[in-house]
């Protein structure tokens, strides 16, 4: 199955500077990264995603590149404010299997720290 | 609406009870999921659902008993659970399958198993 690796597990920045969060993956076939934010005592919720088709996306201060060679991905958040501090997962969707729906496989999480 | 709702937030049993745990969404998603996620770690994916049937099931022992009543509905049976089992129960839906789109959440149901 896929395995999802995430670096680093927390990350502590200045507010106002960037922060990078990274992530490979092991199944080439994969070809949907979203990425989740989760608040504490809060649910998951996707900040970005990313298909195989395309090398990066941007949503205002937040960006996700693609590298399907190399089979990793990253989250690039600029001027980062007090309310970018969450944990943040990176996933993975394998393939179909046997023509049904399927999950996603998380990173393990990346606990992003936005020094005041 | 774009809700995934959960019922109870939280729920506190013994090892020999039953219980359930109850989801729901009205935003015509045909796939819905159960994970399990233990503090400071990432959801773990429990069991898929696409148009109401069961499609996935991540080797999940048989005291965790998934039902999925109607294309709107997510139930989870809990019956002899035991201590290590406490987590929180997220419930998401997706309007087809992952590969679609967004995963919609809920806020989760926080179980303690005493």
């Amino acid at each position: 199955g896929e395995n999802v690796e995430q670096h680093p597990s927390t990350l502590s920045v200045q507010e106002g500077d960037s922060a990078v969060i990274k992530c490979t993956y092991s199944d080439s076939a994969s070809n949907y990264f979203p990425w989740y934010k989760q608040e504490l005592g809060k649910r998951p919720q996707l900040i970005i995603d990313i298909r195989s088709n395309v090398g990066e996306k941007k949503d205002q201060r937040i960006a996700v590149t693609l590298n399907k060679t190399a089979k990793h991905f990253s989250l690039h958040i600029t001027e980062t404010q007090p309310e970018d501090s969450a944990v943040y997962f990176c996933a993975a969707s394998n393939v179909l299997r046997g023509g049904g729906a399927d999950g996603l496989t998380f990173g393990k999480g990346t606990h992003l720290i936005i020094q005041p | 609406d774009t809700e995934v709702t959960q019922t109870p937030k939280h729920l506190v049993m013994g090892m020999t009870n039953k219980k359930s745990l109850k989801c729901e969404q009205h935003m015509g998603h045909r796939a819905m999921y159960w994970y399990k996620q233990k503090a400071k770690k990432p959801p773990e994916l429990m069991f898929v659902y696409s148009y109401e049937k069961l499609s996935i099931n991540e080797s999940v022992p048989s005291r965790f008993s998934p039902e999925c009543p109607n294309s709107s509905l997510l139930n989870l049976h809990l019956h002899a659970l035991q201590p290590e089992d406490s987590a929180l129960y997220l419930c998401a839906s997706s309007q087809e399958t992952v590969l679609s789109g967004e995963l919609f959440f809920g806020e989760g149901s926080r179980l303690t198993v005493l």
